[in-house]
């Protein structure tokens, strides 16, 4: 059964001050993983899909990485407005659904 | 880019009435979709896959008879629930994707508040 699991459950940031979110997953074969972005009341919005462990994407302040095991979102001098769960999901090759870790609700502070 | 419209966004029913919901693709033909269902602070569950012209395939643990789908069109996907009581009441979100679920991963329609009184 696939599993993911993301840390930490809240993070409190002052604006400005980098850190990381973590993903970590147990899947029987990788179709892809995928971070989301959702905001309060609204459905989640694609932010990116990785591959392959060594894989590496960037949009604006946010990069994704991937390794066997984990995937990290590190967040670079975030502002108010990057607040919001992020989410990491997998997609199994053997399945067409995606499978959602419980999120990491990002508060960033002016 | 893929665009799915969920409506509606908030409904309010009285506890033994049914609620439809929609899920449309706007700009692609989507033959699966799929139905998560959403407590607060917690993760999306997925509840079944819709598949167009076809049984839609349910999770375990979830009633088919309570929630019924319907996936009658490549752009249309509905979720029915069925004589609804107050512990029904969640947020219910639909997703699909142009392709396979690949470089663009799916869209996700804005979700629908259903409360039950």
């Amino acid at each position: 059964e696939d599993q993911v699991t993301q840390s930490p459950e809240a993070l409190r940031l002052q604006e400005g001050e980098s850190s990381s979110l973590n993903c970590s997953y147990t899947v029987s074969g990788l179709r892809g993983l995928f971070w989301y972005r959702q905001d309060p009341g609204k459905g989640p919005e694609f932010l990116f899909t990785l591959y392959s462990a060594g894989e590496e994407k960037e949009k604006e302040r946010l990069k994704a990485t991937l390794t066997k095991k984990e995937s990290f979102l590190h967040i670079t001098a975030p502002k108010p407005e990057d607040s919001a769960t992020y989410l990491c999901a997998v997609g199994d090759t053997g399945r067409r659904a995606l499978t959602f870790g419980s999120g990491t609700r990002l508060q960033v502070q002016p | 880019g893929a665009v799915v419209s969920q409506h509606p966004s908030w409904v309010i029913c009285k506890s033994g009435t049914s609620v439809k919901i929609e899920c449309r693709s706007l700009d692609f033909q989507a033959t699966t979709m799929f139905w998560y269902r959403q407590f607060p602070k917690q993760s999306l569950m997925l509840m079944a896959t819709s598949n167009e012209g076809s049984k839609a395939t349910y999770e375990q643990g979830v009633e088919k008879d309570k929630f019924l789908i319907n996936h009658a069109s490549l752009t249309l996907s509905t979720l029915t629930v069925t004589s609804a009581h107050p512990e029904d009441s969640s947020f219910y979100i639909c997703s699909a994707s142009p392709g396979t679920g690949g470089a663009n991963g799916y869209t996700f329609g804005s979700g629908t508040r259903l409360t039950v009184v």
